[in-house]
């Protein structure tokens, strides 16, 4: 799987879009970009996922640049209960999911 | 729909004790894995099984045997436990473990300290 870059940590304000950038600039042509999140030691929670298109579903939005080496994740109206650890995975199936070290992003009043 | 469940949350272990972890889905997948996360550590796959009746172990296998009771159940045990054990160990499923496509979805985990 194509090794990600991802900003160590991030601050949003409540209430604001949130925009997680991830770099993945190996990715091979079957690779998905995944973006997982991990509140605190919870289990991994799935957020949305992509190989080519813009996606959007009730979470989140992914934008995938046309070149594929790097993406966004947004939260539209980031709240407190936002604040998590994100990890953005280039995946192209079998078993292992590998995640780095992610992104902590921290959600402020 | 409770997705992946796993029973106990918390668990303490002395050294050489045995104990069994289990987890369940009720997705229907066919493809379900066993994690672990030790602390400021990413995750680290111990074994899987791709679809019922079948186990492979994954990049950290020793110490840890498994059961694929069928397609709902994965179990996860340790026959003697040891201090390096001590992690979270995550369970997840998936429709099938081929493609890119095919989301893992994760429990909410159990954390185990051996002493």
């Amino acid at each position: 799987d194509a090794k990600t870059t991802q900003p160590t940590s991030m601050d949003c304000a409540e209430g604001r879009a949130a925009n997680l950038p991830c770099n993945h600039s190996t990715i091979s042509g079957n690779e998905y970009v995944y973006w997982y999140r991990q509140i605190h030691s919870q289990g991994p929670q799935y957020i949305i996922h992509g190989l080519k298109n813009n996606e959007t579903n009730e979470m989140a939005s992914l934008i995938i640049t046309e070149d594929r080496k790097s993406s966004t994740l947004i939260l539209p109206h980031a709240t407190l209960r936002d604040t998590a650890v994100y990890y953005c995975i280039a995946w192209g199936g079998g078993n292992k999911l590998t995640f780095g070290t992610g992104t902590q992003l921290k959600v402020e009043l | 729909n409770a997705g992946v469940t796993q029973t106990p949350k918390f668990q303490v272990l002395k050294t050489g004790q045995s104990m069994t972890l289990q987890c369940a889905q009720d997705m229907n997948h066919n493809s379900m894995y066993w994690y672990r996360q030790d602390p400021g550590m990413g995750l680290r796959l111990i074994y899987y099984s791709a679809s019922e009746g079948t186990t492979d172990k994954g990049e950290v296998p020793n110490g840890y045997n498994v059961s694929r009771l069928n397609k709902r159940e994965f179990s996860l045990r340790l026959e003697s436990a040891a201090p390096s054990q001590t992690s979270v160990y995550f369970c997840a499923s998936s429709r099938t473990s081929g493609g890119g496509s095919d989301t893992q979805y994760f429990g909410p985990g159990t954390r185990l300290t051996v002493l």
